[in-house]
């Protein structure tokens, strides 16, 4: 099957600490999205990237980090920095073909709450 | 400074009845205007799109009307059923002039319950 994969579904973390948040797709796209969602707020784009070892910072980048290593994955790691972390965090993936209906697939999300 | 404003926050519509929710956009560079549905603990997927070369878009019970001039939008669901309730968000895209992409930007969603 293919698809987007995120791992762990839920996540709790303490104060302080650092966490990283899995995304793997083998839909062999180019591009991967991280976003952040929360109660009445949409989605709000964290990081993108485009090609490997490229990545770009989106509206919230602050307290967030991203390597792209591998077309395959996009990790995000959430750190102490970001002041409210508590959040459904959403990996997408598309293919780039330098058109803007290039679709965006999600996965299914990591819950991550501070405790 | 958002970018696309979607309404309602919140929408109870009966069984069989038309469901009908409304995005406006600021940025004139957008040029393309997708819906996704959300259910509770899942990620979003791709419902309809629409391109502003045409006014409307229609796949099942689902219809895009799209006005260029009032940079506005909606989605319809006719026949709404009670499968249908879910979050939907509203999005526009457009392209630099590299020919890059970058994310979509969402509207704040609709909550959407169809009463059986």
């Amino acid at each position: 099957d293919g698809g987007i994969t995120q791992s762990p579904k839920y996540l709790f973390r303490k104060e302080g600490q650092n966490v990283t948040l899995s995304c793997e797709q083998n839909l062999n796209h180019d591009a991967m999205y991280w976003y952040r969602q929360d109660p009445g707020q949409g989605l709000r784009l964290i990081y993108y990237s485009q090609i490997v070892n490229d990545f770009q910072k989106g509206d919230i980048a602050e307290g967030y980090s991203v390597s792209r290593e591998k077309k395959e994955s996009f990790p995000l790691t959430v750190t102490s920095a970001q002041k409210n972390p508590t959040a459904f965090y959403l990996c997408a993936s598309s293919i780039v073909s330098g058109r803007p209906t290039d679709t965006q697939y999600f996965g299914p999300g990591t819950r991550l709450t501070v405790l | 400074q958002q970018q696309v404003k979607q309404s309602p926050q919140s929408l109870i519509v009966q069984k069989g009845g038309i469901s009908i929710i409304n995005c406006a956009y600021e940025n004139t560079a957008f040029d393309y205007f997708p819906w996704y549905q959300q259910f509770p603990g899942k990620g979003p997927a791709l419902l309809i799109a629409i391109r502003p070369d045409v006014s409307e878009k229609k796949e099942g019970r689902f219809t895009i009307s799209f006005n260029k001039s009032a940079k506005q939008f909606s989605l319809h669901i006719m026949d709404s059923q009670p499968g249908d309730s879910a979050t939907y968000f509203c999005a526009a895209n457009y392209m630099y002039s590299g020919g890059g992409a970058d994310g979509l930007t969402f509207g704040k969603g609709t909550h959407l319950i169809i009463q059986p």
